[in-house]
């Protein structure tokens, strides 16, 4: 089983609220992603990582931002949340680009 | 721009059953094909990971098969059980672009007792 965490599971807050969901793993992978996916649609590439302050945005435009200061640690901010933001919040890492991507469990985000 | 289709969108088979999803791509110009599980409210789970120059990849009951010409690949799941429920994603990793994996949307199995 792939040892890739994040926090918390399940998140309710208000509009307006600044968020942090943390992602971390212990596989010593470089490459770090973040996905966003609506119930029964597919996953978006919202923002990766290739490395240490290396990041880059992905093919879904998003409000977070991301960074990248220790290997093991990729958290996902949203300084200002809004109903729109209501989603599932994937985070994943491989060894390589192509590689197979090691997922978390997600992050369950309800912005009221 | 890469687009994936995962048909069916939903299938319900009988405990015991062979079955065949459906993946396609519009640009053949990948690295590989990548065949995922996701449980409901869960993240992904690797099953099949295919290179480019493969054409199929097996483990267990799963068999994952790919043409990367006509933009095609097919998983087969082998005397299916309830335990194999989950929605099934194919992703491909493109060589050009900057986006590491596209995904399907996904294929939403059932398999009843």
């Amino acid at each position: 089983e792939a040892d890739i965490y994040q926090t918390p599971r399940y998140l309710v807050i208000g509009t307006g609220k600044k968020i942090t969901l943390e992602c971390s793993q212990t596989m010593g992978h470089d490459k770090m992603y973040w996905y966003q996916q609506d119930p029964g649609m597919e996953l978006h590439l919202i923002h990766y990582s290739y490395g240490v302050n290396s990041t880059e945005k992905g093919d879904l435009s998003s409000e977070s931002t991301v960074s990248r200061i220790r290997t093991e640690h990729f958290p996902l901010t949203l300084e200002s949340a809004r109903p729109s933001h209501t989603s599932q919040y994937l985070c994943a890492s491989s060894e390589y680009t192509g590689d197979t991507q090691y997922f978390g469990p997600g992050t369950r985000l309800t912005v009221l | 721009k890469q687009e994936v289709t995962q048909i069916p969108a939903a299938l319900s088979v009988p405990e015991g059953e062979n079955l065949v999803l459906n993946c396609s791509f519009t640009d053949s110009a990948i690295y590989n094909l990548q065949w995922f599980r996701q449980d409901p409210g869960k993240g992904l789970t690797s099953l099949l990971l295919i290179q480019s120059s493969q054409r199929e990849q097996t483990s267990g009951r799963l068999n994952a098969s790919l043409d990367k010409s006509s933009g095609r690949s097919t998983l087969y799941i082998a005397a299916s059980q309830p335990g194999d429920s989950a929605t099934y994603l194919c992703a491909v990793s493109q060589v050009s672009g900057n986006t590491p994996l596209v995904f399907g949307k996904g294929t939403r199995l059932s398999v009843i007792a």
